[in-house]
């Protein structure tokens, strides 16, 4: 149980471009699903909360403008990095956390993430 | 704000033996759950293990237990019987247990594990 995907593991793509990043949680509902940033052997920065049907909340210092963040449904949250920048190449982490309650409903479960380079 | 220190940035141990990951942690929280995520070189973060601050008993799941001291803010992870696919960067992480504000997990900068065969 408390499997959640991300969608694309790999993406390329060149400057000036936009990238969606999908994150879906498959056998739960989330209700909050969270975006994080991780650099080359450092931990996970956190960019943003992202609640089912209301807006996201960022991070100080995160461009909300060029960090779309979605969450139409309460399986699925997309990120979407707008024109995006070599600077933007990094390693993307989704996260959700389960309607259940208690400590349960309390722990995020991550997807695999996925490596976006930018040209 | 709440910060959570590793101060071991790599550790060794050899394969069947026993290794113990420290975490410290700071808040004036009463009410709090730690976790220890482990992220192998596929960097899948997934959880090991899990703690409620007002349990006093540690958590243990199968190999891998906790030595939570609450008055001396401490998480320590032991693995017991260390196996090759123990070989991870494990993170140790906070968070509040308030509905409000209390969504965020606060990572601590990780401890770089190897097992040696």
């Amino acid at each position: 149980g408390a499997v959640v995907s991300q969608h694309p593991s790999r993406v390329i793509c060149k400057s000036g471009t936009s990238v969606k990043i999908e994150c879906r949680s498959l056998d739960f509902q989330a209700t909050t699903m969270f975006w994080y940033r991780q650099f080359p052997k450092k931990s996970l920065m956190l960019m943003a909360t992202s609640n089912e049907g209301s807006k996201a909340t960022y991070e100080q210092g995160v461009e909300k403008d060029k960090f779309l963040i979605n969450h139409a449904s309460l399986t699925l949250s997309t990120l979407t990095v707008t024109s995006a920048h070599p600077e933007d190449s990094s390693f993307y982490i989704c996260s959700a956390r389960d309607l259940a309650g208690g400590i349960i409903g309390d722990t995020q479960y991550f997807g695999p993430g996925t490596r976006l380079t930018v040209l | 704000a709440q910060t959570v220190t590793q101060s071991q940035p790599e550790m060794s141990v050899q394969e069947a033996e026993t290794v113990t990951l420290s975490c410290t942690y700071d808040t004036s929280e009463n009410n709090y759950y730690l976790f220890w995520y482990k992220q192998p070189p596929s960097r899948q973060m997934i959880l090991v293990i899990r703690q409620e601050a007002y349990k006093q008993q540690n958590a243990t799941e199968n190999r891998f237990s906790v030595n939570f001291q609450k008055a001396a803010k401490s998480f320590s992870l032991k693995i017991s019987d260390s196996q090759l696919g123990d070989t991870a960067m494990y993170f140790c992480a906070f968070m509040k247990r308030k509905k409000s504000s209390g969504d965020k997990l606060t990572f601590g900068t990780g401890t770089r594990l190897a097992v040696r065969p």
